[in-house]
């Protein structure tokens, strides 16, 4: 069955360090999307694919990038991380052609920043 | 800019009442609405979605939701609560012709027995 994975599912890290969470998706879909999740804010837009070799800003991009070479990846990389980083971070994709599509969600990786 | 706003960040019903959670959006034009819900520890998984069909639309677990236009709403509702329901639901809308999602705040559903 396709799937989307997150990893890792925890990560404890220090203030000014570099972190990467790793999404993987066997849909074949076109469409990734990062969000974090914070009490009160539901679920924020940081950075999304159409597709290799394209990528966006979202809501809340700053002090996190990504790239994409393969369909299947879209990894996040928090630059140097804050405190104010620490949340619950989503991996998501979908199809491309139409609108309306579903977003196919992973685990979530929670993310500790100290 | 699209917008989703959700009414009551906490709801609590008991176990065999009816179930509304409240979802208001902003556009000019009628976008794509979805309803998602989460379970503790686990990410979101799609319950209905309007597309321009139907108003009224029908999604699992019994759960619908109901397009007004004139309203700019997309309530959720299901006639009668079970324990399993107890979860997060997020409204979230999407521009005709965009991919992205814009998620409202949330609304823990707590269910009483």
């Amino acid at each position: 069955d396709a799937e989307i994975t997150q990893s890792p599912r925890h990560k404890i890290t220090e203030t000014g360090r570099q972190v990467t969470l790793a999404c993987h998706q066997t849909w074949n879909h076109n469409n990734m999307f990062w969000y974090r999740q914070d009490l009160g804010h539901g679920l924020r837009l940081i950075h999304y694919s159409y597709g290799v070799q394209d990528t966006n800003k979202g809501e809340v991009s700053d002090g996190y990038s990504v790239s994409r070479s393969n369909t299947e990846d879209l990894p996040l990389t928090l630059e140097s991380a804050a405190s104010s980083q620490t949340s619950v971070y989503f991996c998501a994709s979908s199809e491309s052609k139409g609108g309306g599509n579903e977003q196919f969600f992973g685990p979530g990786t929670r993310l500790t920043v100290l | 800019a699209q917008s989703v706003t959700q009414l009551g960040s906490h709801v609590s019903v008991s176990e065999g009442a009816l179930v509304l959670l409240r979802c208001n959006y902003s556009s000019s034009v009628p976008p794509y609405l979805f309803w998602y819900v989460q379970y503790p520890n686990q990410g979101l998984q799609l319950l209905l979605k309007y597309t321009s069909a139907a108003t009224l639309v029908k999604g699992i677990n019994g759960f619908e939701a109901e397009f007004k236009k004139s309203e700019t709403s997309f309530h959720l509702t299901k006639p009668s609560a079970h324990m399993r329901d107890a979860a997060e639901y997020f409204c979230a809308v999407s521009p005709q012709g965009a991919q992205k999602l814009v998620f409202g705040q949330g609304t823990r559903l707590t269910i009483n027995p």
